[in-house]
């Protein structure tokens, strides 16, 4: 079965440092969503991109955190800098549009110490 | 803030028994999804079905839709002990409806199923 990859599974990291995690959508997906798990706020979406072109990413902080779909094989998502409140599982999720579902990766989880 | 809300927020069940998980949402949307997510792993896309749609089935799993209440609701028969995991509804919100995402998440329902 196809999947979406993502890298790393986890990460512990020093507060003040750059964080990037990566993530591989499936061959051929036009979609791709990054979303933030917490157990306070459940899931929230934090980027949005079609064909590569960010659509949304209103959910996401704009001074700290960054999305780029550099290519349609790979997109990043980047805190810098990370802070222990961005602590949390980030999870990837690519589709394609008219969709059919979405498929997620398994995740980084980041801890902010 | 998020466009679904599921109910119950916690679900305890005997195999065999059947769950029913609900779920409503507050702006017109394309479709909805249920998702299962297993205890420290990704979600897993259970089943989609279209604003135009009131009813579907999959294996154990059938989903209803009634978009005039703004509602839907996740059936799974004959529940298993593997079937222990939280469900979450997602809606699919056109893009132009202004402050509605695509692919927003409810809270989620977390499902026990007791052997």
């Amino acid at each position: 079965d196809a999947r979406v990859t993502q890298t790393p599974r986890h990460k512990v990291t020093e507060m003040g440092q750059e964080v990037t995690m990566r993530c591989q959508p499936i061959l051929g997906h036009n979609t791709v969503f990054w979303y933030r798990q917490t157990m306070m706020q459940g899931l929230e979406l934090l980027a949005y991109f079609r064909n590569r072109a960010p659509l949304d990413d209103s959910g996401m902080p704009k001074d700290r955190f960054s999305a780029e779909m550099p290519d349609a094989t790979l997109a990043t998502l980047k805190i810098q800098p990370s802070e222990p409140r961005d602590s949390a599982v980030y999870f990837c999720a690519s589709g394609l549009v008219p969709i059919y579902g979405y498929t997620f990766g398994s995740g980084t989880r980041l801890t902010v110490v | 803030s998020q466009q679904g809300e599921e109910d119950p927020q916690a679900l305890s069940i005997q195999e065999g028994e059947n769950a029913t998980m609900n779920c409503s949402y507050k702006t017109s949307i394309n479709n909805l999804q249920w998702y299962r997510q297993n205890s420290g792993r990704g979600l897993v896309h259970l089943i989609l079905i279209r604003s135009n749609e009131r009813e579907k089935h999959s294996g154990r799993l059938r989903v209803t839709l009634d978009t005039s209440k703004k509602s839907s609701s996740l059936l799974i028969t004959a529940s298993r002990a593997a079937d222990t995991a939280s469900y979450f509804c997602a809606t699919d919100a056109p893009f132009s409806s202004g402050s509605a995402r695509q692919l927003t998440f409810g809270s989620g329902t977390q499902l026990t199923v007791l052997p």
